[in-house]
């Protein structure tokens, strides 16, 4: 069974500080997706890594796949209290869409 | 997750009755999905479905639980019987027919809101 556990699953830090949240897993993932949800909402696409040692940014997130398609990095710079959320990496489980995903990492950005 | 539509976004059931969810996907997919979300715990997928198809149930409990696509209309999580237990969020989530570029082997899929149910 293919599982992702992601890390830490509770960060609280202060506005301007930088963070990494990681997702692993001991399987191989064809892609990884990263969600950030916020309370009462649905789940939102921030981004898909697919290639090996992939960096992809996005404003002042940087997401990272790992050399061997196994784990998955999120870094935030410079934090602010737009930021907080639930962040969710997901993976797809054989083909057609199915995910699975991590437990999730509750990120508190206190102004 | 603009598109997916879910509804009642709200819904509150006592035990021993019946909820159905719907959910309408973005416009061209034909592929959907329903997860469940319960406090403290991550989203489990339950089911994926095309039109009029069931693809894949193995996260569906196995009583009480169904779901449909139908060929017109929304796709429908029906619980019946409710419990206590099955008070969670559940997600509704659609994908494109074909493989977006870039995204591997799989599908993107998109999320809709929610429906959250609270059975008392």
């Amino acid at each position: 069974t293919q599982l992702l556990e992601q890390s830490p699953q509770f960060l609280s830090i202060q506005e301007g500080e930088n963070l990494t949240v990681y997702c692993n897993s001991s399987s191989v993932f064809s892609s990884l997706q990263w969600y950030r949800q916020e309370p009462g909402e649905g789940p939102v696409l921030l981004v898909t890594v697919v290639t090996g040692g992939e960096v992809k940014k996005l404003k002042r997130l940087t997401f990272q796949f790992g050399d061997a398609r196994k784990d998955s990095s999120l870094h935030i710079t410079a934090a602010q209290p737009g930021d907080t959320g639930l962040y969710l990496c997901a993976g797809p489980y054989n083909q057609g869409g199915k995910l699975i995903f991590g437990q999730g990492t509750e990120l508190s950005v206190k102004p | 997750n603009a598109g997916v539509m879910q509804n009642p976004r709200h819904l509150v059931r006592r035990r021993g009755q019946e909820a159905r969810l719907r959910c309408s996907p973005m416009k061209g997919h034909s592929h959907v999905y329903w997860y469940r979300q319960l406090p403290e715990e991550g989203l489990k997928f339950m089911v994926y479905l095309q039109k009029e198809n069931i693809i894949d149930e193995s996260g569906m409990p196995k009583e009480r639980f169904s779901a449909e696509f139908p060929k017109e209309g929304p796709s429908i999580l029906r619980i019946q019987q409710v419990v206590r237990g099955d008070s969670a969020a559940y997600f509704c989530a659609s994908s494109p027919t074909r493989s977006e570029p870039g995204q591997g082997t799989g599908n993107t899929i998109y999320f809709g809101e929610g429906s959250w149910l609270t059975v008392v």
